[in-house]
């Protein structure tokens, strides 16, 4: 089963709308939070990341949200452009053996109409 | 710097047919991963690599072999394609304890 349950699958928002995608994650063990965007064809490219020991972080238009207490966190896409329509993905790291071992949700397609 | 490559881009295989998938990063990472992306499912870990020489099973691991040539190519080996393989294929670099990982293009890769 997925260990980051993200959702929804698809969101369509108006050009200047908020966008809002929400994961949560059940293994306490995880240390490390980002979201990657992926456009068509692509693949994913890091768009921001969190450590729990944050409630917030803020890169320009692009705010996630952390809730340690609720295993929860979200991606707030403020003032969206059409150039923000991509598929968004929140992952949940913890190292194994000296490695990265990220789990990732299963995405969100993001429209944004002009 | 080009990165992470991968190769090739596309690929139709028949069940049962092989195939290797290459990946090469120049950014001196040690980690690397390989990553199927399907709907529904997000990405999934099949295998990585800590280091050259070294390689560990993924979340699904079953019906892929990995070879670590060197530090900069990591390659993905189908041995008996099937049609449940069919999927969008991600090689991935890391620094070691570097939080970021890097991705390739991926290839789509049909089994009929």
């Amino acid at each position: 089963q997925q260990q980051v349950k993200q959702s929804p699958q698809s969101l369509i928002v108006q050009k200047g709308g908020i966008s809002i995608i929400n994961c949560a994650y059940e293994n306490t063990a995880f240390d490390y939070f980002p979201w990657y965007q992926q456009f068509p064809g692509k693949g994913p490219a890091l768009l921001i990341a969190i450590r729990p020991d944050v409630s917030e972080k803020k890169e320009g238009r692009f705010t996630i949200s952390f809730n340690k207490s609720a295993k929860q966190f979200s991606l707030h896409i403020m003032d969206s452009q059409p150039g923000d329509s991509a598929t968004y993905f929140c992952a949940a790291r913890y190292y194994l053996r000296n490695n990265n071992d990220m789990r990732f949700g299963a995405g969100t397609r993001l429209t944004v109409k002009p | 710097n080009a990165g992470v490559t991968q190769t090739p881009k596309f690929q139709v295989l028949k069940t049962g047919q092989s195939m290797t998938l290459q990946c090469a990063q120049d950014m001196n990472h040690n980690s690397m991963y390989w990553y199927r992306q399907d709907p529904g499912m997000g990405l999934r870990l099949i295998y990585y690599s800590a280091s050259e020489g070294t390689t560990d099973k993924g979340e699904v691991p079953n019906g892929y072999n990995v070879s670590r040539l060197n530090k900069r190519e990591f390659s993905l080996r189908l041995e008996s394609a099937a049609p449940s393989q069919t999927s969008v294929y991600f090689c991935a670099s890391s620094e070691n304890r570097g939080n970021e990982q890097f991705f390739g293009p991926g290839t789509r890769l049909t089994v009929l």
